[in-house]
């Protein structure tokens, strides 16, 4: 079965520190891993998108790595900033598959404190 | 560009009555994407568009739940009779392209069936 499992659930941490969030995912063939940033009440906005060749890709102080071999995904965020807290969507899409075939993870929630 | 809107931004309607949401799509992207977002599912698919033609429904939990996109710049969404269980967000988001295209999100309706 296809599936996209997140770790932690949730997460606080001090303001300034780093961070790691986990996605580990079943889903195959494999096409792209995106990650989502979803503030509070509004919608998910990208973050980064890999495909299977892509081991590491950054977005300012986020940075997402891909191990294609083991299907896990990290999502690093640097120095972080009050405004990290959000909660962090992995979702993965099927190769050859259409548009709809995104497979979704339930996210993992950051609250950063001062 | 004001990216995707929605309305209502809330909705509170009574089991029964008939919901319908709405979703202007940003200009110039060929899909359109209808999402719901609970709790205990996430984030799920429900139906996507391309060039105003719906491609897949499959996600569409049962004929209550109908999608339309008349045109271009107009998609609605309508769940006719609503019960408890729809309670939800609902996103709609847009992209240019299918693939690795990004999806933009709108800012979600959020429904409470009494």
């Amino acid at each position: 079965k296809n599936q996209v499992e997140q770790s932690p659930q949730s997460l606080i941490i001090l303001e300034g520190k780093n961070c790691t969030l986990q996605c580990n995912y079943t889903v195959s063939p494999f096409s792209n891993l995106r990650w989502y940033k979803q503030d509070t009440g509004r919608g998910p906005v990208s973050l980064t998108i890999m495909t299977f060749s892509e081991n590491t890709k950054s977005n300012g102080r986020y940075t997402a790595t891909l191990d294609a071999d083991t299907k896990q995904s990290s999502l690093h965020i640097t120095a972080s900033q009050l405004s990290d807290s959000a909660s962090y969507i992995c979702v993965v899409s099927l190769y050859g598959g259409s548009q709809g075939n995104l497979i979704f993870g339930k996210g993992t929630k950051l609250s950063v404190k001062p | 560009d004001a990216g995707v809107i929605q309305s209502p931004r809330h909705e509170v309607t009574e089991m029964g009555q008939e919901v319908t949401l709405r979703c202007k799509p940003i200009s110039g992207h060929d899909y359109l994407f209808w999402y719901r977002q609970t709790m205990m599912r996430g984030l799920e698919l429900l139906i996507y568009f391309n060039n105003n033609v719906p491609i897949d429904d499959s996600g569409m939990p049962e004929d209550r739940f109908s999608a339309k996109m008349p045109n271009a710049s107009f998609s609605t969404l309508k769940i006719q009779p609503s019960e408890p269980r729809d309670s939800a967000v609902y996103f709609c988001a847009s992209s240019l392209g299918g693939g690795r295209e990004t999806q933009y999100f709108g800012p979600g309706t959020r429904l409470l069936v009494l």
